[in-house]
């Protein structure tokens, strides 16, 4: 079965410190992809990133950076030097295929809730 | 500003009343879906739909009827809901169906409160 585990449920850190998100996914495909999203408060969830699972290089976008690990299943993002703004829940998620019947359905992890004090 | 807008933000409504959310995308896309978010839960799938025709339903009740009048707009009807359907509904689009690796964009949810 495909699953996301993000086992994190809430973290807390002051302004200026970095964080990693953990995120750990299940699989039988050879073929997948990964997502994160950021929920703030107001609701809307945010498209942070997609990775397919052919590119394991890690990529960087500003302060954030996310490290794709095939052999031990993960997908972690960092947050270097966090504001006050990237206080929000963050969603990690896999793209569900069934070979010829690939759904494109998302699976979500629980989420993980970051407090960034200042 | 989002490419997703949804309507109403808030909703209150009483079990007995019949009410609707409305979703429009402005990106051009294919394919639309509903999403329900919980508290304590992991995001729900609802339906899909894919050229407005509807691809998936996750197994939901009767009393909630969506409608999918052309690819830009979604609506979901509510009727004669529970307390327990007290929840953010999420309506997302993606430019393709919803194939593996596609990138869905969420609207900003309708916060619903069943009474």
């Amino acid at each position: 079965a495909q699953k996301v585990t993000q086992a994190q449920t809430e973290i807390s850190v002051v302004e200026k410190e970095d964080v990693t998100l953990d995120c750990v996914y299940e699989t039988r495909d050879t073929t997948y992809y990964l997502f994160w999203y950021k929920q703030p408060p107001s609701g809307e969830l945010v498209f942070l990133i997609r990775r397919n699972s052919f590119d394991e290089q890690n990529e960087i976008s500003g302060r954030y950076s996310w490290n794709f690990q095939k052999s031990t299943s993960s997908f972690n993002f960092t947050i270097t030097a966090s504001q006050v703004v990237d206080s929000a829940v963050y969603f990690c998620a896999l793209s569900e295929s069934h070979g010829s019947s690939n759904t494109g359905k998302l699976i979500f992890g629980q989420g993980t809730t970051l407090q960034v004090k200042p | 500003e989002t490419g997703v807008t949804q309507t109403p933000r808030h909703l209150v409504m009483g079990m007995t009343n019949k009410k609707s959310l409305k979703c429009e995308q402005h990106l051009g896309h294919n394919a639309m879906y509903w999403y329900k978010q919980s508290a304590k839960k992991p995001l729900e799938l609802m339906f899909v739909y894919n050229f407005k025709e509807q691809t998936e339903n996750n197994s939901v009740p009767s009393r909630f009827s969506p409608e999918c009048p052309n690819s830009s707009h979604l609506f979901l009807h509510l009727h004669t809901l529970q307390p327990e359907d007290s929840a953010l509904y999420l309506c997302a689009s993606s430019q393709e169906g919803p194939v593996s690796g596609n990138t869905i964009y969420f609207g900003e949810g309708s916060w619903l409160t069943v009474v």
